[in-house]
């Protein structure tokens, strides 16, 4: 396709599993994000990969959350033993170049992960 | 390191009425600012963004804004809302000295009274 592509696109889990959400970017964009969307929150965030420099994790909550981008394309952002504070919509975006220079992300749909 | 703050989690608007929606931003250095939309049950989109040219932005749909570098503030504006408007709107900050990640703030949620 097009655009971001983020699967699934709602998981349901149980405390203390582990999940893992998938983004496929734009092909060919060098920068991906990934934020976390809560209710009444704005978008907090997570992560930051810009080609082969080593990415940006001060966005990451805790040492629960960990992200790898293979190959400089698909990226995914693995949860291990969720908690229900994970509840959220996780959003991906890229972008085409080096992101402070064209200022444009394009994002996915989101993957919503809701922790019973 | 950069921030924005967006005062107004909710600002409801007659239809044809004035927009405005408020982004402060701080930043340590020059900023690139930008304002995306999620429309219902969407995915967030570009609406306009300030890259040091023109300190008036035009982008889709007739809003602008405008950088005020002595006040720190990049407010959104349309003349006249229309009822399609109704969204969430979130401004965002990025250092434009190098690649680096864009901070996002908590979002304004536009409701648009008939």
């Amino acid at each position: 396709g097009a655009g971001v592509s983020q699967s699934p696109s709602n998981k349901v889990t149980e405390k203390g599993k582990d999940v893992e959400l998938r983004c496929d970017p734009i092909s060919g964009h060098t920068a991906l994000y990934w934020y976390r969307q809560s209710l009444g929150q704005g978008l907090e965030f997570l992560i930051y990969f810009q080609g082969n420099s080593a990415p940006d994790k001060s966005g990451l909550p805790s040492d629960r959350f960990s992200a790898e981008r293979t190959g400089g394309s698909v990226s995914t952002l693995t949860i291990q033993r969720t908690q229900q504070e994970d509840s959220a919509v996780y959003l991906c975006a890229s972008s085409p170049r080096r992101t402070g220079k064209t200022g444009e992300l394009f994002f996915g749909e989101g993957s919503r992960l809701t922790v019973l | 390191a950069q921030s924005v703050t967006q005062l107004g989690s909710h600002v409801s608007v007659s239809e044809g009425a004035l927009v405005l929606l408020r982004c402060n931003y701080s930043s340590s250095v020059p900023p690139y600012l930008f304002w995306y939309v999620q429309y219902p049950n969407q995915g967030l989109q570009l609406l306009l963004k300030y890259t040091s040219a023109a300190t008036l932005v035009k982008g889709i749909n007739g809003f602008e804004a405008e950088f005020k570098k002595s006040e720190t503030s990049f407010h959104l504006t349309k003349p006249s809302a229309h009822m399609s408007d109704a969204a969430e709107y979130f401004c965002a900050v990025s250092p434009y000295s190098s690649a680096s990640k864009i901070i996002f703030g908590s979002g304004t949620r536009l409701s648009i009274r008939p």
